[in-house]
């Protein structure tokens, strides 16, 4: 079984300043993690995902996340916001054995300020 | 457009109707997979497909949601008899399957009960 949560349902930054979402998981064998932002009416789109090739992961729009194992975690950052980053986040966790089924976190709203 | 379809985008019921939602995956995938958004929750799994076959359906209430994703056409998820409680978005997505392929997703239909 697989579980995911993020800590903090809003997170509030203003324009330019550092993004930290995070996201700390539950598995009982080694993960697939994945962060996706959803635009209002819209569906989510893939930012970055980690496979185990590399720890540290790069995503599109300049965001970046990191897997410690050891802290269970796997938190999305951007070192400067911008006013178009406003969305919600969601963390997910997908294993080899369930062939693509992820486990969402219940979503963090960013929101940046002028 | 290759990305995944999903029709109508709005679709409004009066409690006790039917509710029919259709997904057309993206172009290569034969894994569907169904998820239900409340307001300021998270994506909650329903139900995971491919062609003639219902994989893992441990989200889907027992009684009156059914899914399915014939040899020939769209996937289609039917909630019978409406009430109120399933006023949602309800996503659809898809993927290759494979272990740490992430989960392309429609625009979603957003449902409401009167």
């Amino acid at each position: 079984a697989q579980s995911v949560t993020q800590l903090g349902s809003h997170v509030s930054v203003s324009e330019g300043a550092l993004v930290l979402l995070r996201c700390n998981y539950s598995s009982s064998v080694p993960p697939y993690l994945f962060w996706y932002v959803q635009y209002p009416n819209q569906g989510l789109q893939l930012l970055l995902k980690y496979t185990s090739a590399a720890t540290l992961v790069k995503g599109i729009n300049g965001f970046e996340a990191e897997f410690k194992k050891s802290e269970t975690s796997f938190h999305l950052t951007k070192p400067s916001a911008h006013m178009s980053d406003a969305a919600e986040y969601f963390c997910a966790v997908s294993l080899n054995t369930n062939a693509g089924k992820s486990t969402f976190g219940d979503g963090t709203t960013l929101t940046v300020k002028p | 457009n290759a990305g995944v379809m999903q029709n109508p985008r709005h679709l409004v019921r009066r409690r006790g109707q039917e509710a029919r939602l259709r997904c057309s995956p993206m172009k290569g995938h034969s894994h569907v997979y169904w998820y239900r958004q409340l307001p300021e929750e998270g994506l909650k799994f329903m139900v995971y497909l491919q062609k003639e076959n219902i994989i893992d359906e441990s989200g889907m209430p027992k009684e009156r949601f059914s899914a399915e994703f014939p040899k020939e056409g769209p996937s289609i998820l039917r909630i019978q008899q409406v009430v109120r409680g399933d006023s949602a978005a309800y996503f659809c997505a898809s993927s290759r399957g494979q272990g740490g392929s992430p989960l392309h997703f429609g625009n979603g239909t957003r449902l409401t009960v009167t």
